[in-house]
């Protein structure tokens, strides 16, 4: 079945360490999205790509790296350059073009320890 | 900037009883519409969207939403809500300046007595 897969699940991660999210889809969209979500909290952007090769930040990108090498994957690195990494993480993708449902992967959970 | 605000962040209701979430927007032109629902720990579901055309529009699970110009909403609304309905609901925009990015509002956690 066509969707988003993110993986894990469930992190740990201790302070000072990077850690690496997965996003794959074989929905063959061509934008991926990271969103982040605070218990209670909307979701805030982090980063989105478009193309591969090329991403842009969002709103709160600072402590966070990306990469688009290819289309089906968006890995988002939470660096211990951010100061308060626990969250919910959700990847996204949709066609290009203005409108398209933005379908959403079932999320991580990142927790500081 | 554009935005999306939903007022109301807690919402209690009665099993069987009507359902509505409201959903304002702030933009100069009209922009495309959504709203999804999230299950506790889960990704969000599509529930509906609105490009133009028909105001109202229906959606999965029994929901429907109307958009109003004059009044800048895109609220949600169901007749009778079940027990399964309970989760939080996020209405989003798109905005043209903005690309096709995203902007949701905060978010309406239903709650459903029985």
């Amino acid at each position: 079945d066509g969707g988003i897969t993110q993986s894990p699940k469930y992190l740990f991660r201790k302070e000072g360490q990077n850690v690496t999210l997965s996003c794959e889809q074989n929905l063959n969209h061509d934008a991926m999205y990271w969103y982040r979500q605070d218990p209670g909290q909307g979701l805030r952007l982090i980063y989105y790509s478009q193309i591969v090769n090329d991403f842009q930040k969002g709103d709160i990108a600072e402590g966070y790296s990306v990469s688009r090498e290819k289309k089906e994957s968006f890995p988002l690195t939470v660096t211990s350059a951010q100061k308060n990494p626990t969250a919910f993480y959700l990847c996204a993708s949709t066609a290009t073009g203005i409108g398209n449902t933005i379908y959403f992967g079932e999320g991580s959970w990142l927790t500081v320890v | 900037a554009q935005s999306v605000t939903q007022p109301d962040i807690h919402i209690t209701v009665s099993e069987g009883a009507s359902l509505e979430l409201r959903c304002n927007y702030s933009y100069g032109a009209t922009p495309y519409l959504f709203w999804y629902v999230q299950s506790p720990g889960q990704g969000l579901q599509l529930l509906l969207k609105y490009f133009s055309g028909d105001t109202l529009v229906q959606g999965i699970k029994g929901f429907e939403a109307e958009f109003k110009r004059s009044q800048s909403s895109f609220n949600l609304r169901k007749p009778s809500v079940h027990w399964s309905d309970a989760a939080e609901y996020f209405c989003a925009g798109a905005f043209k300046a903005a690309g096709n990015k995203l902007t949701f509002g905060g978010g309406t956690r239903v709650l459903v007595k029985p």
